[in-house]
């Protein structure tokens, strides 16, 4: 069964501090992975998007990297902000005509200014 | 910027009623879905539609759902007769080729 984790559940850390996000998957046939971001009560907010081909993406203060051989993601966030706090949430698709996605549990982060 | 919308962003409704949940996918896109995101847990994929039919569906999406794109902007979400556990936010996404799917803010149907 194709399933995604992610590690830790709540992470809280002071303003300025950069920090990494963790996210595995159990299938390594993974076609993309995305990164979402979920405030509270809302929709989920596209961060970014790697394809299996890809090592890594990057965004602004946000830099993904992805290890399908290990099975693991990871999302590194740079010098956060009180406005980083959110859920963060990465989600795989394993490609086949839909491309649905297979979300993990997310990691609630708080950064304490 | 082009973004999906959805309405109502909230709905109340009781056991046994059927609700339908509005989509406005953006514009060029080809491929849609429904997910749900029950209190606490994850989100979880419920059905994709493409070329005027459904793709996939999951266990989830029994005959008490359906959905339609009825006019070639709308796409929507009905729920037959609602359970007390239908009870969710339901989110509404849209991709163009292989690539990002977008998502619309939610519908919180709350079933009593």
């Amino acid at each position: 069964k194709q399933e995604v984790t992610q590690i830790p559940a709540a992470l809280s850390v002071p303003e300025g501090e950069n920090l990494v996000l963790n996210c595995s998957f159990t299938d390594s046939a993974i076609y993309n992975l995305q990164w979402f971001r979920q405030d509270p009560g809302k929709g989920l907010t596209s961060l970014l998007l790697i394809q299996s081909s890809q090592r890594e993406q990057t965004s602004g203060r946000l830099n993904a990297s992805l290890d399908k051989s290990s099975g693991r993601s990871t999302l590194y966030i740079a010098a956060s902000q009180p406005g980083d706090s959110a859920t963060y949430l990465c989600a795989a698709v394993y490609g086949g005509a839909t491309n649905k996605l297979i979300f993990g549990t997310g990691t609630l982060l708080a950064v304490q200014p | 910027e082009p973004e999906v919308t959805q309405t109502p962003s909230h709905q109340v409704t009781q056991m046994g009623q059927e609700v339908i949940l509005r989509c406005v996918p953006i514009s060029n896109h080809l491929y849609f879905y429904w997910y749900r995101q029950i209190l606490g847990q994850k989100v979880e994929f419920l059905v994709s539609f493409y070329n005027n039919e459904i793709s996939e569906k999951s266990e989830i999406f029994d005959d008490q759902f359906s959905v339609e794109r009825p006019d070639g902007s709308n796409f929507t979400l009905k729920i037959r007769s609602t359970k007390l556990e239908d009870s969710a936010m339901y989110f509404c996404a849209s991709r163009r080729y292989v690539d990002t799917q977008y998502f619309g803010p939610g519908t919180r149907l709350t079933v009593l």
